[in-house]
């Protein structure tokens, strides 16, 4: 089983609709991340938590929300989904008491917004 | 704000070539610099992490170098495979923990 587990890995959908890309990692690190990944825009950050109690904004957080659940869970909503948020989602985590910073990937969302 | 440029774009080599895949970064302030590798419709492998302190790390066939002052880190693959073939990300991790990717290199190995 993958240490870093992304549901759904695919979803096609209507403009307006609401949706939810979750995130469940087995590596019991603190802390978690969302990235989506556009053709010639590289990995661009959304949201980061790093603990709990803690979110973050990244650099394109406009249109998005998180939950941080619990420790090994970290969801990404889209309120009301827009063609432009089609894309390809990554959830990252990482370990602050590693103290090297790598990050660890899921295998990826691939939203479809109609 | 933090800018990471990785060149060539995409590269297609024959079997056993050594390569070099580049990657610049313009605030040299970087905690550390990682290298993954993606393929297609699938999530991103961490293949290397240089600290700041450091100045190469090897793992098998490759090799990644960091020059912190010039702003510049270098993967080096030896003896290529097709099985190499794959995007070659590098991402500088800065202040507030932010990792900051380039658009990676496309690379194909061809038998």
């Amino acid at each position: 089983d993958a240490d870093v587990t992304q549901t759904p890995r695919n979803r096609i959908t209507k403009t307006g609709k609401r949706i939810m890309l979750e995130c469940s990692q087995t590596k019991g690190h603190d802390r978690m991340y969302w990235y989506r990944q556009d053709p010639g825009l590289g990995l661009r950050l959304i949201y980061y938590s790093f603990d709990v109690k803690d979110i973050n904004k990244g650099e394109i957080s406009d249109g998005y929300s998180v939950s941080r659940q619990a420790q090994a869970k970290f969801s990404l909503s889209l309120e009301s989904a827009i063609p432009n948020q089609t894309a390809l989602y990554f959830c990252a985590t990482s370990d602050s008491k590693g103290q090297t910073g790598e990050l660890f990937f899921g295998e990826g969302s691939r939203l479809t917004v109609l | 704000k933090q800018e990471v440029t990785q060149i060539p774009a995409a590269l297609s080599v024959p079997e056993g070539e050594n390569l070099v895949l580049n990657c610049s970064f313009t605030d040299s302030a970087i905690y550390n610099l990682q290298w993954f590798r993606q393929d297609p419709g699938k999530g991103l492998t961490s293949l290397l992490l240089i600290q700041s302190s450091q100045r190469e790390q090897t793992s098998g066939r490759l090799n990644a170098s960091l020059d912190k002052s010039s702003g510049r880190s270098t993967l080096y693959i030896a003896a290529s495979q097709p099985g190499d073939s794959a995007t070659y990300l590098c991402a500088v991790l800065t202040s507030g923990s932010r990792l900051t990717f380039g658009e990676g290199t496309q690379l194909t190995v061809n038998p």
